[in-house]
């Protein structure tokens, strides 16, 4: 079976500091991986996925097969990154995602 | 347009009682999914519908829980003979074709059984 772990309940950083929220997960095929994020009293939206190699709001996160990893960085946090990042793996024939715990990002100024 | 929705926002029911949470998904998004969500955790996944049939059922914790979706739009889930363990946020989310494409969530309905 699929698993996403995400070991951060919480990651408290200042302002301007680096941030890196990370993931895990066990699958032996080609996963498909995202970042979900949910601001205070807004649901949940998706942030990026690993197919699109794109950078969002300055995250970025690569998929790392050898470390079965998909960590979430930015070089520099901003207040308005508070909230809660999921990381969800999905697999191919099957369309339910696979959400870890998530990690409650705490940029403080 | 008009993101997924979902009522009612809050349900409070007793021990034993019938619920029934509703779904209304984005317009034209064919594929739609209920996940569970309890505090602490992750969404865990319950159902996928494709249209009106559902494609996926395995998340569905046991035969108390049941979702439709008759016209392949709004989808119904259904709990019968409620558990203080089914308190849970239940979220719905649709996608565009279910592919492996953008999942759109719902603000979910807190369900709290006394």
């Amino acid at each position: 079976a699929q698993r996403v772990t995400q070991p951060e309940k919480l990651l408290s950083v200042f302002k301007g500091a680096p941030v890196e929220l990370k993931c895990n997960y066990s699958y032996s095929g080609s996963p498909e991986l995202f970042w979900y994020v949910q601001y205070s009293r807004q649901r949940l939206q998706l942030l990026l996925r690993h197919i699109s190699r794109e950078s969002i709001k300055g995250f970025t996160a690569d998929l790392n097969k050898g470390e079965t990893s998909f960590h979430l960085k930015k070089p520099f946090a901003q207040e308005e990154d508070s909230a809660m990042y999921y990381c969800a793996l999905g697999v191919r024939g099957r369309r339910a995602l696979t959400f870890g715990s998530g990690t409650r990002l705490q940029v403080q100024p | 347009g008009a993101g997924v929705s979902q009522t009612p926002s809050n349900k409070v029911t007793e021990k034993g009682k019938y619920v029934e949470l509703r779904c209304d998904p984005i317009s034209g998004h064919t594929a739609l999914y209920w996940y569970r969500q309890s505090l602490g955790q992750g969404p865990e996944f319950l159902i996928y519908f494709q249209g009106t049939g559902a494609a996926d059922d395995s998340g569905l914790p046991n035969d108390r829980f049941f979702a439709v979706r008759p016209e392949g739009s709004v989808s119904t889930l259904k709990i019968q003979r409620t558990e203080r363990g089914d308190s849970a946020v239940y979220l719905c989310a649709s996608s565009l074709s279910g592919g492996a494409e953008t999942q759109y969530f719902g603000p979910g309905t807190r369900l709290l059984v006394l």
